[in-house]
């Protein structure tokens, strides 16, 4: 089974700077998909960013990207020019590509903090 | 546009009551539909999802069963309450291809006395 590892339950950073937040997860497939959500406050959950496994160049949107390490099973997001509204929990997330695996293996989230 | 409703949005429970989450999404056809609970301070885990009306899977073992009795309403159910049911409950659909996203909706707040 999949799982997705993200070791620092809390991040800061200050308003303006640059944060990465780490995830490693764990899977013998070749093909699958990675996500970034947001969920900040109200609870509502909301993709950030996405990555096909097979895809060698990484993914941008705007201030968010990702740094996606396929051998090392790695899938780091980085947030530049941080805002105060980018204070949330931020989950990453695994889906197979197999046909009948519909589901998302998340993290267990990173709760970042943006000092003003 | 796609939407995607849930109630309630809070919930107090005695032990051993009965509960019943709903779940509806507007604006697509033939969704894929999911349950999922957070409890505090972890992640999402997923309960339940659905690729079409009547068909369930089931991913863990637990107090709670779902069902789909049309196409865009997905229901959440215990006969009787734990109090390990507490959490924040999240309802999300999907469509289509493994790298389209879940869209989640505002979720329901449970808590179990």
């Amino acid at each position: 089974a999949q799982t997705v590892t993200q070791s620092q339950p809390e991040m800061s950073v200050q308003e303006a700077e640059t944060v990465t937040l780490s995830c490693t997860y764990d899977t013998s497939e070749s093909d699958y998909y990675l996500f970034w959500y947001k969920q900040p406050p109200s609870r509502q959950m909301i993709l950030v960013i996405r990555q096909e496994a097979y895809k060698q160049q990484n993914a941008t949107e705007n201030r968010f990207s990702v740094n996606f390490q396929k051998a090392a099973k790695s899938f780091s997001l980085k947030i530049s020019d941080s805002q105060l509204g980018d204070a949330a929990m931020y989950f990453c997330a695994y889906r197979s590509d197999q046909g009948g695996s519909e589901k998302l293996v998340f993290g267990k989230g990173t709760k970042l903090t943006v000092n003003p | 546009s796609q939407t995607i409703h849930q109630w309630p949005a809070t919930l107090v429970q005695p032990v051993g009551s009965p509960l019943s989450l709903e779940c509806t999404v507007e604006g697509t056809s033939n969704p894929n539909l999911y349950w999922y609970r957070q409890a505090a301070g972890r992640g999402l885990q997923l309960l339940f999802y659905s690729v079409g009306i009547g068909q369930i899977s089931s991913e863990v073992p637990q107090n709670l069963s779902a069902s789909r009795p049309q196409d865009r309403q997905f229901i959440l159910s215990s006969k009787k309450l734990l109090l390990s049911d507490s959490g924040f409950y999240l309802c999300a659909w999907s469509v289509g291809l493994a790298l389209n996203e879940q869209f989640f909706g505002p979720g329901t707040r449970l808590t179990v006395l």
